[in-house]
């Protein structure tokens, strides 16, 4: 079964407007942690914003904020005022067991942003 | 902030020859580093955990005598494709987390190395 569901292989959004990209994640771990990375063309993985399975209030890095309903095991990514540099692949990972050790990260399969201006 | 080092960033070798790919730790120590396998318009796929000091554990369906990683200090892990051929064309990237900085930190990666067997 999948952990993580990125339902959007691609997503188009006007310059200064927001987004949202969408992510669910199956894990019977108490213990996790939700992270987006963004993957440009050029390959390189660039880490968002992260959100653990403790934590209360929703993250928020600059424009990015997670949208976390743990309930319905959703951590959707919100980009607010997109920018044309924000055209990208973006992953939703999850990692599990935070609390035994240093366990490997696994991806969605990801959602390919473009804003248009 | 904590930074991974990948080289090459890409390369192109004859179907039969061998590949390493080199990653690096470089302001942190890294015990364990992650090695992922990027198809075309694809997620990544974690291949293997490499452990410093020990074998790495490979994930099911991938071949640990074709991969072979070797983690032979606390910043370095390599990865060499053995026998390469077409089908191994793909981009690898590697990524490893800094403990010190906590249980709950975000994981950094490499830059990726752009595999194409020929």
């Amino acid at each position: 079964a999948q952990k993580i569901t990125q339902t959007q292989p691609g997503m188009f959004v006007q310059e200064k407007e927001a987004v949202t990209l969408d992510c669910t994640y199956d894990t019977s771990d108490p213990s996790y942690g939700l992270f987006w990375y963004k993957q440009p063309s050029s390959g390189e993985m660039i880490f968002l914003i992260y959100q653990g399975s403790y934590d209360q209030q929703n993250a928020t890095e600059g424009r990015y904020s997670l949208n976390f309903q743990k309930a319905r095991k959703s951590a959707n990514l919100v980009i607010s005022a997109s920018q044309l540099g924000d055209s990208a692949m973006y992953f939703c990972a999850m990692r599990e067991g935070l609390s035994s050790g240093n366990t490997p990260l696994v991806f969605g399969k990801g959602t390919r942003l473009s804003v248009i201006a | 902030g904590a930074v991974v080092s990948q080289h090459p960033s890409w390369v192109i070798c004859k179907s039969g020859t061998s590949v390493k790919i080199e990653c690096r730790s470089l302001d942190f120590q890294a015990t364990t580093m992650f090695w992922y396998r990027q198809f075309p318009k694809q997620s990544l796929m974690l291949m293997a955990t490499s452990n410093e000091g020990s074998k790495a554990t490979y994930e099911q369906g991938v071949e640990k005598d074709k991969f072979l990683i070797n983690h032979a200090s606390l910043t370095l892990s390599t990865l060499t494709v053995t026998s390469a051929h077409p089908e191994d064309s793909s981009f690898y990237i590697c990524s490893a987390r800094d403990l010190d900085r906590g249980m709950n930190t975000e994981a950094f990666f490499g830059q990726g190395t752009r595999l194409t067997v020929v």
